[in-house]
């Protein structure tokens, strides 16, 4: 089935600083890729879309200058939280669709942020 | 913007018992539905999805969901669950021709032994 590996699992990082997450479709090409953030015992909710060679859509009220994202290639994207702060800290996800399938989203195992 | 509605944050059932997790969306054009389950401390699977048919749709581990139109609901089933759907389920819902979900805001399953 398709396979889709994030980068790192966790992380930890000082206030200020910027952190990239990268997320992998290992066994397929992906047109288009998915950031979510989940919030504890909270539903997901989509921060942006990114297609391959294009920039990102992001949802209304996230800031895309904080939160970076670059879908270089057919099987990665990443996301940077630049000068992160406190209340970055959380769960972020990507989700990736194949060109070759209809509407289903492949979901990565998700990294945990914290920001101290 | 369309919402979805999950109308139980948290269910706790015996092993064997039946269980059912109301799911409503508000967009009123053609949808694709989906129920996704993750696991404690894994990521999100899909359980089962329909986007057209059988309105009754069968998925993995048992799983079924119903498509009703005019109630604009997809709620999952499960006639017989076990310790390991302990869980947290989300239904999610696009807009036909999109790939864009939204999410509901989860149910917590937990099963007792």
């Amino acid at each position: 089935g398709a396979v889709v590996s994030q980068h790192p699992s966790r992380v930890i990082c000082k206030s200020g600083t910027s952190v990239k997450i990268e997320c992998r479709s290992l066994d397929f090409q992906a047109t288009t890729m998915f950031w979510y953030r989940q919030f504890p015992k909270q539903s997901l909710m989509l921060m942006a879309t990114s297609n391959e060679g294009s920039k990102a859509t992001y949802e209304q009220g996230v800031e895309k200058d904080k939160f970076l994202i670059n879908h270089a290639s057919l099987t990665l994207s990443t996301l940077t939280v630049t000068s992160a702060h406190p209340e970055d800290s959380s769960f972020y996800i990507c989700s990736a669709i194949s060109s070759g399938l209809s509407y289903e989203q492949y979901f990565g195992p998700g990294t945990r942020l914290t920001v101290t | 913007a369309q919402s979805v509605s999950q109308h139980n944050h948290h269910v706790i059932l015996s092993e064997a018992a039946s269980l059912e997790l109301g799911c409503n969306y508000s967009y009123g054009g053609t949808v694709n539905l989906f129920w996704y389950v993750q696991y404690p401390g894994q990521h999100l699977q899909l359980l089962l999805k329909y986007f057209s048919g059988d309105p009754l749709v069968k998925g993995i581990k048992g799983f079924e969901a119903e498509f009703i139109k005019s109630k604009f609901s997809f709620n999952l089933r499960k006639p017989s669950v076990q310790w390991s759907d302990t869980a947290e389920y989300f239904c999610a819902v696009t807009r036909s021709n999109d790939y864009k979900l939204s999410f509901g805001a989860g149910t917590t399953v937990t099963v007792r032994a």
